[in-house]
């Protein structure tokens, strides 16, 4: 147990409205990333932080802005949801102790309908 | 252009027979390589690494091996359980805490 939590672990929304994931974390680990899982694309990063108010883009962070503005959570918005941002989303934290492995989250299944 | 290619999209195997899972990857900078195995409606569970100095490491029925000539690894299960039926993602680091790169995932069954 990475003693990750994310919420809402699943959520269906309309196409253009606003939505939020969050990752919550117990550890106190500065590096934490978002991830999305499709079919035939295996993991790609959306975007990761490695510090309060420090974040960077991943492989496909365009249509979504993150934010942390605590250690332990880490923000992941889609600003106007379309159907092709129907995935789901998994939460990680690099854990320092050991030799920097990344541990997942259990995942938020988005539908974007 | 995809950095780390598992080009075996699933996998068949019987129970007690060997697993052989197949990694390639292009940027020969990478020094850390790890395999996470995924079970539906779960996140991925970190299962073995490897360092970039080493060319094989082993826990348990799970070994990872590195031929860093040919930017290949491969991971072997033995011998393979049904539980084992999952899928498999091969992923890759630069240093540090640089975010992994992940391949697409092999999906395994194991067959009793």
């Amino acid at each position: 147990d990475a003693g990750i939590t994310q919420s809402p672990r699943h959520k269906v929304t309309e196409t253009g409205t606003p939505v939020t994931l969050r990752c919550h974390q117990t550890e106190n680990h500065r590096y934490m990333y978002w991830y999305r899982q499709d079919p035939g694309h295996g993991l790609r990063l959306i975007h990761y932080s490695y510090g309060v108010k420090d974040t960077d883009k991943g492989e496909v962070s365009d249509g979504y802005s993150v934010s942390r503005s605590k250690t332990e959570d880490f923000l992941l918005t889609l600003e106007s949801a379309t159907s092709s941002q129907t995935s789901v989303y998994f939460c990680a934290i690099s854990v320092q102790s050991s030799l920097n492995t990344i541990y997942f989250g259990e995942g938020s299944w988005l539908t974007v309908v | 252009d995809q950095q780390v290619k598992q080009n075996s999209p699933s996998l068949s195997v019987q129970e007690g027979r060997i697993s052989i899972l197949n990694c390639d990857y292009t940027n020969s900078m990478f020094d850390y390589f790890l395999w996470y195995k995924k079970y539906p409606a779960e996140g991925p569970t970190f299962l073995i690494s490897i360092s970039s100095i080493k060319d094989k490491n082993e826990d348990g029925r799970f070994t990872v091996f590195l031929n860093k000539s040919a930017k290949h690894l491969s991971l072997h299960i033995v011998p393979s359980q049904p539980g084992d039926s999952a899928v498999y993602f091969c992923a890759a680091r630069l240093s540090g805490n640089t975010p992994l790169v992940f391949g697409k995932g092999t999906r395994l069954s194991v067959i009793a």
